[in-house]
């Protein structure tokens, strides 16, 4: 299975401020995806982050927004900017194995974020 | 775009009970994954399946293809299996796209 840990783990930020979160995989990883998970709700898809071009964004999701970066097959970082209270969630890293795991998915522990 | 679906979006039963949660779906699928999440927010992958049935300890896991239609199903059930438990799909046709989320069944077992 794939190994995949988030920094930070939990933040509490202003109003107006961003926040950069990172999700580093043990192994090369083809797929990588970004998901938010609003207070009492279930996963939303941000977005796919591409390994050498640009993500892709879900219906709602926009780079100015939540820029993403994918410099390697082992790590990614998305951005919240322009913090608002409404990004209140958690933010989860996902990946989808390769190889034996193909298909498989699997989870970082996320990011709790709280704007205050 | 994949319509999920999942029944009863909550769950309180005494220990030992036998559980069973539904998920259907609207359109075709190449994988349908069962996933747990606990008070403090981790996911865990309990199940990938693109047919038939899996089974690991407790859990079991069936899914029909023709009728859009998963279930998971705990036997013995315990205190510890109390978490929300999400149906994922990945829909077919190819392409990057993610999981479409249900929206979780939360249950609750009562010693």
């Amino acid at each position: 299975s794939a190994v995949i840990s988030q920094k930070p783990s939990r933040d509490i930020c202003q109003r107006g401020t961003s926040l950069t979160i990172q999700c580093q995989v043990d192994s090369q990883v083809t797929m990588m995806f970004w998901y938010r998970q609003q207070p009492g709700q279930s996963l939303t898809l941000i977005a796919t982050a591409n390994q050498g071009s640009e993500a892709t964004y879900e219906s709602g999701f926009v780079i100015d927004k939540f820029p993403i970066s994918r410099p390697n097959l082992t790590f990614s970082t998305l951005t919240v900017s322009n913090m608002s209270p409404e990004d209140s969630s958690i933010y989860l890293c996902s990946v989808e194995g390769r190889e034996e795991f193909y298909n498989e998915q699997f989870f970082g522990p996320g990011t709790r974020l709280t704007v205050l | 775009k994949n319509e999920v679906e999942q029944s009863p979006q909550n769950l309180t039963a005494q220990e030992g009970e036998f559980i069973t949660i539904n998920c259907s779906y609207s359109v075709g699928i190449s994988a349908l994954h069962w996933l747990q999440q606990h008070p403090g927010g981790g996911i865990v992958s309990l199940f990938m399946l693109s047919s038939g049935k899996k089974k690991h300890g407790r859990l079991i896991a069936t899914i029909n293809i023709q009728e859009k239609h998963s279930s998971l199903h705990i036997t013995a059930s315990h205190p510890r299996d109390s978490a929300v438990y999400i149906c994922a799909v990945r829909s077919s046709g190819g392409g990057a796209d993610g999981l479409t989320f249900g929206k979780g069944t939360h249950l609750i077992i009562q010693p």
